[in-house]
């Protein structure tokens, strides 16, 4: 049962314009939502999160925002750099004990940035 | 600065063969350290996690095992591979002080049982 669903496999988007990913989630227990960022044969890298109290987080060019009620969130990159173009992971957070998480993963979404 | 290395990159094994991949963290101490694994045309999904030495704990019930012998080594094991053990098995750290939400993931290993 996915828990947390990316419903778009693919996104192309000009360079210069604004890309936004798309992620659902089912558990309202969730406290934190995360995305990540994966190139081809490496591990996921962390990109910028938001806790639950919130509904918008901004790194630079990187805006989080939190639908609680709708349990939807996206992240925005404007503007949007070919060296973007990679799998972006949408993860929501449920504590397991003091200090350890479980982040459920959805499928991912493939930006691609045109020059 | 944090690293987290994994090896080896690639394995091809056989039904029925052992495993062990591994897994260490530089830079920190006492991290929680977590074992994923990615089938294919599905999301993560937590195997095991620690929370110190000699600490592990089981999210599915499965064919593996994990070990923690040192403060920063997290060792993946199975005395007989299956084929659905195959997929992508990544290792993550997060920070053990207080409560840390950003997981930091290795670079993995690409597991295919024949």
């Amino acid at each position: 049962d996915q828990q947390v669903k990316q419903n778009s496999p693919s996104l192309s988007v000009q360079e210069g314009r604004i890309s936004i990913l798309n992620c659902d989630y089912t558990n309202s227990m969730f406290d934190y939502f995360l995305w990540y960022k994966k190139y081809p044969a490496e591990g996921p890298t962390f990109l910028i999160s938001i806790s639950s109290i919130k509904d918008k987080n901004e790194d630079g060019r990187f805006t989080v925002f939190l639908n609680k009620s709708a349990k939807h969130l996206s992240l925005h990159i404007v503007p949007s750099q070919p060296g973007d173009s990679a799998v972006y992971f949408c993860a929501a957070s449920a504590l397991l004990q003091t200090g350890a998480n479980n982040l459920f993963f959805g499928t991912g979404t493939r930006l691609t940035v045109i020059p | 600065s944090q690293t987290i290395h994994q090896w080896p990159a690639t394995l091809v094994q056989p039904v029925g063969s052992p495993l062990s991949l591994e897994c260490t963290v530089e830079g920190t101490s006492n991290p929680n350290l977590y074992w994923y694994r990615q089938a294919a045309g599905r999301g993560l999904q937590l195997l095991f996690y620690s929370v110190g030495i000699g600490q592990i704990s089981s999210e599915v019930p499965q064919n593996l095992s994990a070990s923690r012998p040192q403060d920063r080594q997290f060792i993946l094991s199975s005395k007989k591979l299956l084929l659905s053990d195959s997929g992508f098995y990544l290792c993550a750290w997060s920070g053990a002080s207080g409560i840390s939400y950003e997981q930091y993931f290795g670079p993995g290993t690409r597991l295919t049982v024949t």
